[in-house]
């Protein structure tokens, strides 16, 4: 059974700060990852995905891959209180599906 | 920017009833997808869906579930005799294409609630 695991929280930072959200996964043939937002009560917003070892950019946020250690990290960098959510991450269960994380809570104080 | 919309926001329901949870997938998109959330735990999969037929479906997913593209646009999921353990945020995804290098975009949601 392929497993994602992230620590649930919450990981509490203050405004400004890098807010650091990791997670791991047991498939080692993983390809690719999935790193996405919720807001309490809201569905699931994609932020990035990333499939190749190293740093992906978009903006505020970067995306590591780490294959060898199997685990994946997302940093938001200048965190902002509007970025106090839960950061789910997703793996492919095959190709139809993804596998989900239980998420990590994120709180930033001003 | 296009996006997936789902109806109704929230569904009350009677345990024993059927429920038709609708979803309008990204108009260029051919993947579907139903997933859900219980309150507190993880998104789950529940089924894929391409070319009209289901490609997979979880332990979750058995005959009391179904699905349906009832035209070119809706995407539906049917539960037909609901259960209290049914309650939960059910979400509809699309993609261009399927895993593992292709995006999934979630709808809104549709809070279900079987009393």
């Amino acid at each position: 059974q392929k497993e994602v695991e992230q620590n649930s929280g919450p990981l509490s930072v203050p405004e400004g700060a890098i807010a650091s959200l990791n997670c791991t996964y047991s498939d080692r043939g993983s390809q690719s990852f999935f790193w996405y937002r919720q807001y309490s009560g809201k569905s699931p917003e994609l932020i990035m995905f990333i499939y190749s070892n190293g740093d992906k950019e978009d903006g505020r946020f970067t995306a590591q891959l780490n294959k060898a250690s199997q685990y994946v990290s997302l940093l938001i960098r200048d965190s902002q209180p509007s970025d106090s959510a839960t950061y789910l991450c997703a793996s492919p269960g095959g190709y139809n599906k993804l596998i989900f994380g239980a998420g990590t809570r994120l709180a930033v104080h001003p | 920017e296009p996006e997936v919309t789902q109806t109704p926001s929230h569904q009350v329901t009677q345990m024993g009833q059927e429920v038709i949870l609708r979803c309008v997938p990204i108009s260029n998109h051919l993947y579907f997808y139903w997933y859900r959330q219980i309150l507190g735990q993880k998104v789950e999969f529940l089924v894929s869906f391409y070319n009209n037929e289901i490609s997979e479906k979880s332990e979750i997913f058995d005959d009391q579930f179904s699905v349906e593209r009832p035209d070119g646009s809706n995407f539906t999921l049917k539960i037909r005799s609901t259960k209290l353990e049914d309650s939960a945020m059910y979400f509809c995804a699309s993609s261009v294409k399927g895993l593992p290098y292709n995006e999934q975009f979630f709808g809104p949601g549709t809070r279900l609630t079987v009393l």
